[in-house]
């Protein structure tokens, strides 16, 4: 699986569009881009994929760069309890293990 | 229906000793796979189970081990516990094997003494 870089953490404020990068320039062709959250003391949650089209669900966008080394996970509008770690994965869809890294820690704000 | 669901949430152990720890996944889900959570390390892939068999294993040592039943629950095991085991253990389910979205548990949180 391909490795990912994400910050350390970023804050926005409440309302606004929370934009969370994550950097995968080595992701080959058959691996898919995964988006979850850990809100504190809770087991991760899954908000999206996707292989190379922009994806959108009812949580969350994803937009993934043509070159598909880079992708940014959009939440519209953060709300206080979008507060959690976000992880960003690079993997095959047949791939066993999903390595989480220490993804980035957002903090929305009132 | 139910989520997966982990035993025990919280324990406390002493240097030396081991633990069990349970893992019942979603109905219908066949793959079971654990993760280590620690401040420093972020959160660790242990293994994978699918269909009782291991399918994949993470870079821990191998006081760590776990097997998988009939029904898909799963336990995880650690012999000779150190201070360093004392971590968030995260237990996730998906329909196969380990592939999309998974289905993590709220955790056991191991401490030892």
């Amino acid at each position: 699986d391909a490795k990912t870089t994400q910050p350390p953490s970023m804050d926005c404020a409440e309302g606004r569009a929370a934009n969370l990068p994550c950097n995968h320039s080595t992701i080959s062709g058959n691996e898919y881009v995964y988006w979850y959250r850990q809100i504190h003391s809770q087991g991760p949650q899954y908000i999206i994929h996707g292989l190379k089209n922009n994806e959108t669900n009812e949580m969350a966008s994803l937009i993934i760069t043509e070159d598909r080394k880079s992708s940014t996970l959009i939440l519209p509008h953060a709300t206080l309890r979008d507060t959690a770690v976000y992880y960003c994965i690079a993997r095959s869809i047949s791939g066993y293990a999903l390595n989480f890294g220490k993804g980035t820690s957002l903090l929305v704000t009132p | 229906k139910a989520g997966v669901t982990q035993t025990p949430r919280y324990l406390i152990k002493t240097r030396g000793q081991q633990v069990t720890l349970s893992c019942s996944p979603i109905s219908g889900h066949r793959s079971v796979s654990w993760y280590q959570q620690t401040p420093g390390q972020g959160l660790q892939f242990l293994f994978e189970y699918f269909s009782e068999t291991q399918r994949n294993k993470g870079n821990f040592p191998g006081r760590f081990s776990g097997r998988q039943f009939s029904n898909s629950r799963s336990e995880m095991n650690v012999s000779t516990l150190e201070l360093g085991d004392s971590a968030l253990y995260l237990c996730a389910s998906s329909l196969a094997q380990a592939t999309g979205e998974l289905f993590f548990g709220e955790g056991s949180r191991l401490t030892v003494l």
